[in-house]
C-alpha cells in the first residue's frame, strides 16, 4: 500500500533560521505531490504541489519543495522562517488513479520563536 | 480559495446519539472527499463521491454513511455516535483537470466531534 512519510514531529526554530521538513513516500509510480498547512484554528491550505516539470517549486510565502525522485523525496524548504509560520505542515501524494484520492504523511508541527 | 463550508465546526454529543456532519461546496466540484483526523495523526480518507448518486468506501474502514443527491452537498451521517467516533472531520473537493486549481483537492475548516 502506497505510504507517506513525514520524519520530523515537532520542529522548533528562532525566526530566520532555515527549515527542511522532510518526506517520503512509497510508490513505484507516477505522483502528484502536495504540501498542506493548517495554522492554529484554520483549515488546510495548499502550500505548493508538483506534478511534472521542472523538480524544483515555489509555493506561497516563501517556499519551496524539490522533488527527487530517485529517493522518492519531496522536502519542503524555507530559508528564513518567520513566526507567522507556526503551524502544522502535511505532505501528501495523489497517485493519479481515477479517485485523485489523497494519501497524507502524519504532519510536523513547527513553532516558530521571536 | 475555494469555498467549502462545514457545519458545525464543533459538536459535543453523547453516545447514541444519530448525528450529520454537513458538507457544501459552490464551485460545482465532481469529487468531493471526508477525511479523518486523530490529534497528531495523518488524515485517513472514510468516504469519497465522483459525483452525484456515487459514494465509495475509502481506505480507513469507518461506521459513518454518507449521500451525493446534489453536486454541492455531501453530508456524513453516524446513526449512532460512541466514543471511537470522537475525531475531526475535514471535508475536501477536487478542482478537476482543467484550469489553475487543476488536480488540487481544497478543504473544509472541519467538524471536531466528542462523543461522551
Amino acid at each position: 500500500a502506497q505510504s507517506v512519510s513525514q520524519h520530523n514531529h515537532h520542529v522548533i526554530l528562532s525566526e530566520a533560521a532555515s527549515l527542511e521538513l522532510g518526506c517520503n513516500y512509497s510508490y513505484g509510480g507516477t505522483v502528484n505531490l502536495f504540501w498542506y498547512v493548517q495554522y492554529p484554528g484554520q483549515h488546510l491550505q495548499l502550500l505548493l504541489k508538483y506534478f511534472s516539470g521542472d523538480p524544483l517549486v515555489k509555493g506561497i510565502k516563501g517556499f519551496e519543495a524539490e522533488f527527487i525522485k530517485s529517493k522518492f523525496s519531496f522536502n519542503l524548504r524555507k530559508p528564513s522562517v518567520q513566526w507567522s509560520d507556526t503551524a502544522e505542515y502535511f505532505c501528501a501524494v495523489n497517485v493519479r488513479d481515477n479517485t485523485d484520492k489523497l494519501i497524507f504523511g502524519t504532519g510536523t508541527r513547527l513553532q516558530v520563536f521571536p | 480559495e475555494a469555498d467549502i463550508y462545514q457545519t458545525p465546526r464543533y459538536l459535543v454529543i453523547g453516545t447514541g446519539k444519530k448525528i450529520t456532519l454537513e458538507c457544501s461546496q459552490t464551485m460545482g466540484h465532481d469529487k468531493m472527499y471526508w477525511y479523518q483526523q486523530d490529534p497528531g495523526m495523518e488524515l485517513h480518507l472514510i468516504h469519497y463521491s465522483y459525483g452525484v448518486n456515487s459514494t465509495e468506501k475509502g481506505d480507513l474502514s469507518s461506521e459513518s454513511t454518507v449521500s451525493r443527491i446534489r453536486t454541492e452537498h455531501f453530508p456524513l451521517t453516524l446513526e449512532s455516535a460512541r466514543p471511537s467516533h470522537t475525531s475531526q472531520y475535514l471535508c475536501a473537493s477536487h478542482a478537476g483537470t482543467s484550469g489553475i486549481r487543476a488536480d488540487t483537492q481544497y478543504f473544509g475548516p472541519g467538524t471536531r466531534l466528542t462523543v461522551l
